[in-house]
């Protein structure tokens, strides 16, 4: 079982949804990320939790809008998406934000697909 | 801008040979790099990662080796097993505390049996 779960697992939704994915990390790290993966793309980070305090935004559109209630919990929430949005959405924990041996563990993702 | 490239998007190999997927960066401000791999409807797997004081690592079948003059890392597995057939990515870190992990696109291993 991994450390990092995620549900649900394969999400469709229309346009003028609101939806959350929900992440769930069980190895006591104090970082959490949601990362994004498009086809023939390198993963995009997309934003970083650190103690429960929001540390990285990298330049995500607000119809993407993240909470992170606790360390253990990490959420995406999702409203009025557009189909260039289907991907991905891999959600990570870490021990220390980019420290040396302190890899990322990844979920095994929410496949999304906006129609 | 991609600062960490996969140039190889795919690679074959027998079994029990060698498999070499090589990475390279650009920002000279990258200190720890890590490989995952990633099969198909799982989330990508740590694998292996090597600090830039080191320019070598290594865990069982597989060695990471880093050239900092070159700005290139390499992952060599040996011998290559069926199993090994997946993606895999590099990634790097700069970590003076930035949280970013910066991937590349991936090479897909394929090992033949």
């Amino acid at each position: 079982e991994t450390g990092v779960t995620q549900t649900p697992r394969h999400l469709v939704m229309g346009m003028t949804n609101k939806k959350s994915l929900k992440c769930e990390q069980h190895l006591g790290h104090n970082a959490m990320y949601w990362y994004k993966q498009s086809a023939k793309k390198p993963l995009e980070l997309m934003f970083v939790y650190s103690l429960e305090e929001r540390v990285e935004n990298n330049s995500v559109p607000s119809r993407f809008s993240p909470e992170c209630p606790n360390s253990s919990h990490l959420f995406l929430h999702l409203h009025t998406l557009q189909p260039e949005d289907s991907a991905l959405y891999l959600c990570a924990s870490s021990q220390d934000g980019g420290a040396d041996n302190s890899p990322l563990h990844f979920g095994n993702g929410t496949r999304l697909t906006v129609t | 801008d991609q600062q960490v490239k996969q140039n190889s998007p795919s690679l074959s190999v027998q079994e029990g040979r060698i498999s070499i997927l090589n990475c390279d960066y650009t920002n000279s401000m990258f200190d720890y790099f890590l490989w995952y791999k990633k099969y198909p409807a799982e989330g990508p797997t740590f694998l292996i990662s090597i600090s830039s004081i080191k320019d070598k690592n290594e865990d069982g079948r597989f060695t990471v080796f880093l050239n900092k003059s070159a700005k290139h890392l390499s992952l060599h597995i040996v011998p290559s097993q069926p199993g090994d057939s997946a993606v895999y990515f590099c990634a790097a870190s700069d970590t003076s505390g930035t949280y970013k992990y910066i991937f590349g696109t991936g090479t897909r291993l394929k090992v033949l049996a």
